[in-house]
């Protein structure tokens, strides 16, 4: 039972490039949040879907990153024009329901030069 | 605000002695807490979780205790291993998102 797979696991951007990251969420969960996780600190979180819905995205920035969970196939979290500021780790979670456990992926690492 | 860049803290510890590790949250309407297990390069690992309805809930190895009046958890491990070295974060759980704590690095010597 494979759990919640995140890709690439590292990606490396130039400032002004799009950067797409990747997440497939473990079998039967259909509720997906993305966490951004900065050097030595606390995951934070940015924006929870279901399937083809966004359910909340308060933690988003209003500018550059878009999320989407489409009906088949990952979900996507999109930055376009990145900058250094957000270079950081990235975490996909998943569960059964909006109340249920969230189990992590191993994360996307995005540096940005 | 918000610091950004600063150190974790760190709690060092010997094989075999038990660790604890604190944590104070900030909305008094929360009800329900989760304690993560984060190693070097990995994804957030579920250890723990206790409701707002109870002080105190044990798992293997593993104890949490909540103190609602100060906002207050704490993560107690006993005979702390090697393998237990990692950051540790408390998260409450919102209507359907975690708010995570900053963490604590444990460091386990042999």
């Amino acid at each position: 039972n494979a759990g919640v797979m995140q890709n690439p696991r590292h990606l490396v951007r130039r400032r002004g490039q799009e950067a797409r990251l990747r997440c497939s969420p473990m079998k039967g969960h259909s509720h997906v949040y993305w966490y951004r996780q900065l050097p030595e600190e606390g995951l934070k979180f940015m924006v929870y879907l279901q399937k083809e819905n966004i359910i909340d995205e308060s933690g988003m920035p209003k500018e550059r990153f878009s999320a989407e969970f489409p009906k088949e196939g990952p979900s996507i979290l999109r930055i376009q024009q990145v900058v250094r500021g957000d270079s950081a780790a990235y975490f996909c979670a998943s569960s059964t329901d909006h109340v249920g456990e969230q189990y992590f992926g191993p994360g996307t690492r995005l540096t940005v030069t | 605000g918000e610091s950004v860049g600063l150190h974790l803290p760190t709690l060092s510890v010997q094989e075999g002695d038990n660790s604890i590790i604190n944590c104070a949250y900030s909305n008094s309407a929360s009800d329900y807490f989760i304690w993560y297990k984060q190693e070097s390069g990995k994804g957030p690992q579920f250890i723990i979780d206790i409701r707002s309805n109870m002080d105190k809930r044990q798992g293997q190895r593993v104890t949490v205790l909540l103190n609602k009046t100060v906002k207050h958890l704490s993560l107690q491990i006993a005979a702390t291993q090697p393998g237990d070295s990692a950051v540790y974060f408390c998260a409450e759980m919102g209507y359907s998102t975690l708010t995570f704590g900053k963490g604590t690095m444990l460091l386990v010597s042999p």
